[in-house]
């Protein structure tokens, strides 16, 4: 199987400070890369996504950076309100057997003080 | 466009009973996806399905098995419960399974087990 590891399990930062969620993996191989948030008792919802083939993403207040050379990727959060608030997870995509299997980190639970 | 629905949301049994669990993917997808998570595994995936059939497993049990119907709403069924079989179910629908196609979460089954 895939390891995914996150290097912080909770995250504290003050309303309108950015956020840095990392995370770690190991498998060279895999094509796309995925954050999710997810609140309590909701599905993990997407956030933004990036290719193997680039190395910095943005979306409305969130950058994602890969580094495939030390296998590492990370979310960026600017401005970070109290609704941000969430567990937030990396994911990896890879062929397993010809299809794409998603492997998951453990999670960063993000608080949001106001 | 509607999101992942999933049924029932919530659902008690005891060990040694079955359950069988439903998801309606995103219209117009046809991969589905299953995954338990637990706060001491986390996510972890437990197949896939696209055009009925099976196309990947994870590492579980033969009591967990799924199937998916030509409408591509799929079903998952755990067979002799355990009590470590308490997890939130979650399914995932994308539009063919590929490795960068995205996977929409929907709510989920809070399964718990007595």
């Amino acid at each position: 199987g895939e390891s995914v590891g996150l290097h912080l399990p909770t995250l504290s930062v003050q309303e309108g400070d950015n956020s840095i969620i990392n995370c770690a993996y190991s498998n060279s191989a895999s094509d796309y890369f995925i954050w999710y948030k997810q609140e309590s008792g909701k599905g993990p919802q997407f956030i933004i996504d990036i290719r193997s083939n680039m190395d910095k993403r943005q979306g409305q207040r969130v950058t994602v950076l890969l580094n495939k050379t030390v296998k590492h990727l990370s979310l960026q959060i600017a401005a970070t309100q109290p609704g941000d608030s969430a567990v937030y997870f990396c994911a990896l995509a890879w062929d397993r057997s010809g299809y794409s299997t998603l492997t998951f980190g453990k999670g960063t639970m993000l608080l949001v003080s106001p | 466009k509607a999101g992942v629905t999933q049924t029932p949301r919530y659902l008690i049994k005891t060990r040694g009973q079955q359950v069988t669990l439903s998801c309606s993917p995103i219209s117009g997808h046809r991969s589905v996806s299953w995954y338990q998570q637990t706060p001491g595994q986390g996510l972890q995936f437990l197949f896939e399905y696209f055009s009925e059939t099976q196309r990947n497993k994870g590492n579980f049990p033969g009591r967990f098995s799924g199937r998916q119907f030509s409408n591509s709403r799929s079903e998952m069924n755990v067979s002799t419960l355990e009590l470590g079989d308490s997890a939130l179910y979650l399914c995932a629908s994308s539009l063919a399974g590929g490795t960068t196609d995205t996977q929409y979460f929907g709510p989920g089954t809070r399964l718990t087990v007595l």
